[in-house]
């Protein structure tokens, strides 16, 4: 059964840094790519990033590139998102996402989900 | 540029069918999406990937209720004999260019 949990988020000054971890089980981390996905309070989905499953390319929204950096460790088969320079508007839950291939494609499995909210 | 775009709302008797509808942008109407539900205070779920030539692949568990066809640049989902659980909210995805996409969403009613 594939499994993705995050973890990490908690409240952050404007401003501030913050690192999220998912982990991951119940299938081959490193064949697949993994993205993270957030939804602000009330509104839609929003891609941010995806890092292919050999970790050699990452892809980023322009609303976090420059911010924000993907990454995985495949020994502890786990994904991460490194998240700087924060700002009011990345308040969202943020979601680890698994991919249906090696490069990036569609969301197959999600997780359930980690709350940040930046305020000062 | 890749847009997926959704109506807002729609709505179905239940025990009725529904289909909702996410259009692929001009020049990407070859284009497969994925398809994802999510209920009320809940993470989305993966429903299924929808091809151009309708052909579907669906998630773990989802039922026969759900199912998906293509016409153009439209992926549509049908959605047979409604429930009340299938009020939530649906949203299509696709990929390409270095990019991920996400519909707008529509907000299903069951009445």
């Amino acid at each position: 059964e594939v499994q993705l949990v995050e973890s990490g988020g908690g409240l952050v000054k404007p401003g501030g840094s913050l690192r999220l971890s998912c982990a991951a089980s119940g299938f081959t981390f490193s064949d697949y790519s993994m993205t993270w996905v957030r939804q602000a309070p009330g509104k839609g989905l929003e891609w941010l990033s995806s890092i292919t499953g050999s970790g050699t390319y990452v892809y980023y929204a322009d609303s976090v590139k420059g911010r924000f950096t993907i990454s995985r460790d495949s020994a502890e088969n786990s994904l991460y998102l490194q998240m700087n320079s924060l700002r009011d508007d990345d308040t969202a839950v943020y979601y680890c996402a698994k991919d249906g291939t090696g490069t990036y494609s569609y969301v197959d499995y999600w997780g359930q989900g980690t709350l940040v909210t930046v305020s000062s | 540029q890749l847009v997926l775009t959704q109506s807002p709302s729609a709505s179905a008797s239940l025990g009725a069918s529904v289909k909702l509808t996410c259009t692929l942008s001009s020049g990407h109407t070859n284009y497969a999406v994925a398809w994802h539900q999510q209920q009320p205070e809940k993470g989305p779920r993966y429903l299924m990937k929808l091809n151009s030539d309708g052909s579907h692949y669906k998630g773990d568990g989802i039922p026969d209720r759900f199912s998906g066809s293509s016409s153009g640049a439209e992926r549509h989902l049908t959605i047979s004999r409604l429930q009340s659980e299938d009020e939530a909210d649906y949203y299509c995805q696709t990929w390409g260019a270095d990019t991920v996409v996400f519909g707008g969403g529509t907000k299903l009613t069951v009445l």
